[in-house]
């Protein structure tokens, strides 16, 4: 069965840095592409960036300078680092396979 | 970056009604489409991929279509389970993007 589940911190403080970990089960990462995508409170879903299956990576735009994402193939995870936080970065954070199989997201609030 | 603009952004309708919301593509995507429909305090759901393909366990009542860069979802007969916001997504270069989203409401 596949599973993907974020794991991270709650709360982080104004211009610190978010660091998520998305944990996958019932597939390889070297066979499929795990994409993140955020959801503020309320508001509509935003595509952050994929982590391809070959190793290579794609961002949106507006995020390009403040995230990063990586991965360890041998522990099955996906990382998100993204740095600079402000309070718009509050928002429900998803990974995702395929746009089939979704984790349960992760809220992350920003505030000192 | 590809823009997708997303109509309308809320949309109330009674149990029965056929229903559409459309998304435009600012640029060639081809059938990169996929449509989600998302339930408050849920992870969005995967509707329809290739812009005209049901996904697993979709109801038959759904059904999404292409004209030129215009791409709809339809509901042929709403029912109270289909209460939520329904997203577009298009998938063919990065970064992918998503349309802002249609709130589909009981009249």
């Amino acid at each position: 069965e596949v599973q993907l589940k974020e794991s991270g911190p709650g709360l982080v403080q104004p211009s610190q840095t978010l660091s998520l970990t998305c944990t996958v089960s019932g597939f390889s990462l070297t066979d499929y592409s795990v994409h993140w995508v955020r959801q503020p409170p309320g508001k509509g879903l935003e595509w952050m960036g994929v982590m391809w299956s070959g190793g290579s990576t794609a961002y949106n735009s507006a995020l390009k300078s403040r995230l990063s994402i990586s991965r360890d193939t041998s522990k099955s995870q996906v990382f998100l680092k993204m740095n600079s936080l402000q309070t718009e970065d509050t928002a429900i954070y998803y990974c995702t396979r395929d746009s089939l199989h979704w984790g349960q997201g992760v809220m992350v609030t920003v505030s000192s | 970056d590809i823009q997708m603009t997303q109509s309308p952004s809320s949309l109330p309708a009674s149990l029965g009604d056929r229903v559409t919301i459309t998304c435009r593509a600012s640029q060639d995507i081809g059938n990169y489409l996929r449509w989600f429909q998302q339930k408050p305090g849920k992870s969005p759901r995967l509707m329809i991929y290739g812009a005209t393909n049901l996904a697993a366990g979709v109801p038959s009542r759904f059904s999404g279509s292409r004209s030129g860069s215009d791409y709809s979802l339809t509901i042929s007969s709403l029912e109270s389970e289909d209460m939520a916001d329904y997203y577009c997504l298009q998938s063919k270069e990065s970064p992918n993007t998503f349309g802002a989203g249609t709130k589909l409401e009981l009249k």
